[in-house]
């Protein structure tokens, strides 16, 4: 079974990047990557999906190496809108649908 | 679209007591998921569903029971409620796997207390 673990906090300030790293080390030959944005008394929204090497869509980059075994999500330029939680989830290759694994989540606090 | 919805937003159950939480989206997704969140916690799968008359148990299915007669709507069913059950719901749902994308929208969530 797929364990996902990312740093519990972490602070940035206004207009930076910032890289959240997710590790998953069993993580399976099919499974993707998935990462979510979840806001107080929200549910989760996604931000961005990957599989291997890197995708970028119009809010994020999703960076995976080689051996998958980690995943980093960066936030390029950063605003006080983007203070939220964030979880990788992994999971559904094959037949992994029920084995899906969020992790616990990293606070980014952005500060002005 | 109203995407996802969940009812009722917030529920008190006394120990022992059952109840239904409603889920419905109107996407025509195949895939649906109830999970949990514990204060401070990631989320956990419950249950999930690939299509209708189809579920299976994800990572904490003790407690809980699902059902899924239309694409739309997917309950979920707890019986003899415990304060272990007291947490946030949500119910999710996505695309089929074969597309490739495994977005998943999620709805407002249902807080449980259960005392």
């Amino acid at each position: 079974l797929a364990k996902t673990t990312q740093p519990i906090s972490m602070d940035s300030y206004e207009g930076q990047e910032v890289n959240i790293t997710c590790s998953h080390n069993n993580i399976a030959t099919n499974d993707y990557i998935t990462w979510y944005q979840q806001f107080p008394s929200q549910g989760p929204r996604f931000i961005i999906q990957g599989y291997k090497t890197k995708v970028t869509n119009e809010v994020a980059s999703l960076f995976i190496p080689a051996d998958r075994k980690s995943s980093t999500l960066s936030l390029p330029r950063v605003s006080l809108s983007d203070t939220a939680v964030y979880y990788c989830l992994v999971g559904y290759g094959s037949s992994n649908t029920g084995k899906l694994i969020f992790g616990q989540g990293t606070t980014l606090q952005v500060k002005p | 679209n109203a995407g996802v919805t969940q009812t009722p937003k917030f529920r008190i159950l006394k120990i022992g007591q059952s109840m239904t939480l409603q889920c419905t989206q109107d996407m025509n997704h195949n895939y649906m998921y109830w999970y949990r969140q514990d204060p401070g916690m990631g989320l956990k799968l419950i249950y999930y569903s690939v299509g209708a008359g189809i579920t299976d148990k994800g990572e904490v299915p003790n407690g809980y029971n699902v059902s899924r007669s239309t694409t739309e709507d997917f309950p979920l069913r707890l019986e003899l409620a415990a304060p272990s059950q007291t947490s946030v719901y949500f119910c999710a749902s996505s695309y089929s796997r074969d597309r490739d994308d495994y977005e998943q929208y999620f709805g407002p969530g249902t807080r449980l207390t259960v005392t």
